[in-house]
Order: C-alpha cells, then structure tokens, then sequence
C-alpha cells in the first residue's frame, strides 16, 4: 500500500528566509509525487508534480520540489518566504504501478512571520 | 472556465436527516472523487469513479452513496445523517491518466455540520 509522511505539524519561517516542508513516501513502483496548498476556507489547490526526470521539480508561485529516490523523499522549497505563502500544504503519492487513487499526506501548516 | 463546482457551500443537518451534495466539473475529465477532510486526519477518499459509469469504494465510504450521474457530474448522498459525519467535503476530478500523473483538481469545499 502507498503511503506519504509529514513529519511536521507546523513549520514557522521569517519571511524572505528560506523555507522547507518535508514529505517522505513508501510505495511499491516507481512514484508520481505532488504538492498541493489549501489557503484558509478554500479547496486544495495544485503546486507541482514530478512524474519522471529531473529530480528538481518546479512549480507555481515560487516553489520547487526535490525527489530524492534513496531517502524516498520529495521535500518542498521556496529559496525567500512570503507572508502571503501561509497556508496549508498537503504531499501526495500514487504508485505509478497501481491503482489511480492518489494518497494523501495529513498536510503541514506553514507560517510565515513578517 | 469554473473547474470543479459543487454545492452547497454551508449546510446544517439534523441527525437522521438525509442529503445530497453535487458536483460538476467541465473539464472534460474520466475520474472524479469524493474526500472528507478532518482536523489531524488529512484528505481521506469516499468514494470515486474512475470513468463514466463506474463507482468505488474509498478508505471512508460508510453512511454514504455516490451517483455518477454523467461524465460531467458526480453526486454524495448521506441517507442518514450522523453526528460523525460532520465535515469538509470536496470533489475533485481528474484526467484519470496514469501515465500523465493523474493530477487532482478540486472543488472550494462543503461545509456540513450534523446537530
């Protein structure tokens, strides 16, 4: 069974420092990885994915993502916060070798403090 | 172009009391899903429907029903209420390719409380 950990409840960063929310998964294949945010009161909205090649995956609004095969991880990134980046961030795993169904991590909450 | 709109937004329930929540997407997308969202508990999946005429079983899927109606819209049913049911709901939708990702879309969410 697929699986995806967020170690972190909450990560709290100064803004214009650099910021990282950590994601490791377990699945069986090859994984397609992805990062979503939730911004208070509103649905999940996609950041980024990697599927397959360059182990730097870039996104919207900033972000960029590193999968890391041998750690089976796949952190999140910003090189200079912003308040405006407080929210919620969900990981997410599918086994590229099973079923479609997408899992889930249980989301970190990012603070951003001006 | 709305994306994923689902319906309604707020709702109060009283326990034993049934209702539907709908769901459309114009996206053109196979796959769509139902999740509960729940302080501490993540996105758990309901239930989804991997194509036009096809409906399963998720982690949660207990006191609910799902209808896929169309390949646009895809509607949650709670026949009866529970105070355990309270929640954030959001449908999603999705290519259903796996070999592209299958990359999740979702709704803005339905806020239901069971008093």
């Amino acid at each position: 069974a697929q699986s995806v950990a967020q170690p972190e409840d909450q990560v709290n960063v100064a803004e214009g420092n650099p910021l990282t929310v950590k994601c490791t998964y377990s699945v069986s294949g090859n994984p397609y990885l992805f990062w979503y945010v939730q911004y208070p009161n509103r649905g999940l909205q996609f950041l980024l994915k990697y599927i397959t090649g360059d182990n730097l995956v870039k996104g919207s609004y900033g972000f960029e993502a590193e999968f890391n095969k041998s750690q089976t991880s796949f952190h999140l990134k910003k090189p200079s916060a912003l308040v405006s980046d407080s929210a919620l961030y969900f990981c997410a795993v599918l086994d590229s070798g099973g079923y479609q169904k997408v899992t889930f991590g249980i989301g970190t909450k990012l603070q951003v403090i001006p | 172009n709305a994306g994923v709109t689902q319906t309604p937004k707020f709702q109060v329930l009283k326990t034993g009391q049934s209702m539907t929540l709908q769901c459309a997407q114009d996206m053109n997308h196979n796959s769509m899903y139902w999740y509960r969202q729940d302080p501490g508990m993540g996105l758990r999946l309901i239930y989804y429907s991997a194509s036009e005429g096809t409906t399963d079983k998720g982690e949660v899927p207990n006191g609910y029903n799902v209808s896929r109606l169309n390949k646009r819209e895809f509607s949650l049913r709670l026949e009866s209420a529970a105070p355990s049911q309270t929640s954030v709901y959001f449908c999603a939708s999705s290519v259903g390719d796996r070999d592209s990702g299958n990359t999740i879309y979702f709704g803005e969410g339905s806020w239901l409380t069971v008093v």
